[in-house]
């Protein structure tokens, strides 16, 4: 079935590091991928989101590139604040008649000052 | 408006109690969702509603009992909770179910957050 891996644990880094996530994904169809993001104590909001091969979402200093071959969607920011401080949840979607979304396990994000 | 309102944001219950968890948007969307979400955990979809109808029931306990009223509200029944139904319950929604640009996009609300006690 259609699947979403991520890296495993949480992720500490300094402001002004660089942040990759990473994201890999299993699909029989041809899925639009997604990052969501919660920051402590709120709902899921939507950070950005590619619908076909080679497209690059990007929003609030992040970027993400749908990557077919290798069946990828890392998640990048150049220089990350302590606002950025979440869990990162990297999800696809097929039309399968509904959109159902399958999340991956989740990344929490600590940026320390 | 692009958001989903949920109430109450907060909610403690009791075994035998009866109680319900509201949903609202009104961005126009034809399909909308419960999501439960365990901590530290991605959320697990459990209901979905399609052109107000039920569409997908994902093995979800009796005891939790969706409605949707109107294209625009979402309710989600609960009687006879257990302590384990503790969670962050969230509703969602999106464009209809054909494939556009915005296909699979979800719009989430604050969530529910539950305690059974």
């Amino acid at each position: 079935g259609d699947s979403v891996t991520q890296m495993e644990g949480p992720v500490t880094l300094s402001e002004e590091a660089f942040l990759t996530i990473n994201c890999t994904y299993t699909a029989t169809g041809y899925p639009s991928l997604f990052w969501y993001v919660q920051y402590p104590g709120e709902g899921l909001q939507l950070l950005l989101k590619a619908t076909k091969a080679d497209d690059k979402g990007s929003n609030k200093g992040f970027e993400a590139t749908y990557r077919k071959e290798t069946t990828s969607f890392h998640l990048e920011k150049g220089s990350v604040q302590v606002s950025d401080s979440a869990v990162y949840f990297c999800a696809l979607s097929v039309y399968y008649g509904n959109n159902r979304l399958a999340f991956g396990k989740g990344n929490q994000v600590v940026v320390i000052p | 408006d692009t958001e989903v309102t949920q109430t109450p944001k907060h909610l403690v219950m009791g075994m035998t109690n009866k109680k319900s968890l509201k949903c609202e948007q009104h961005m126009g969307h034809r399909a909308m969702y419960w999501y439960k979400q365990k901590a530290k955990k991605p959320p697990e979809l459990m209901f979905v509603y399609s052109y107000e109808k039920l569409s997908i029931n994902e093995s979800v306990p009796s005891r939790f009992s969706p409605e949707c009223p109107n294209s625009s509200l979402l309710n989600l029944h609960l009687h006879a909770l257990q302590p384990e139904d503790s969670a962050l319950y969230l509703c969602a929604s999106s464009q209809d179910g054909v494939r556009t640009s915005g296909a699979g996009e979800l719009f989430f609300g604050e969530g529910s957050r539950l305690t059974v006690l």
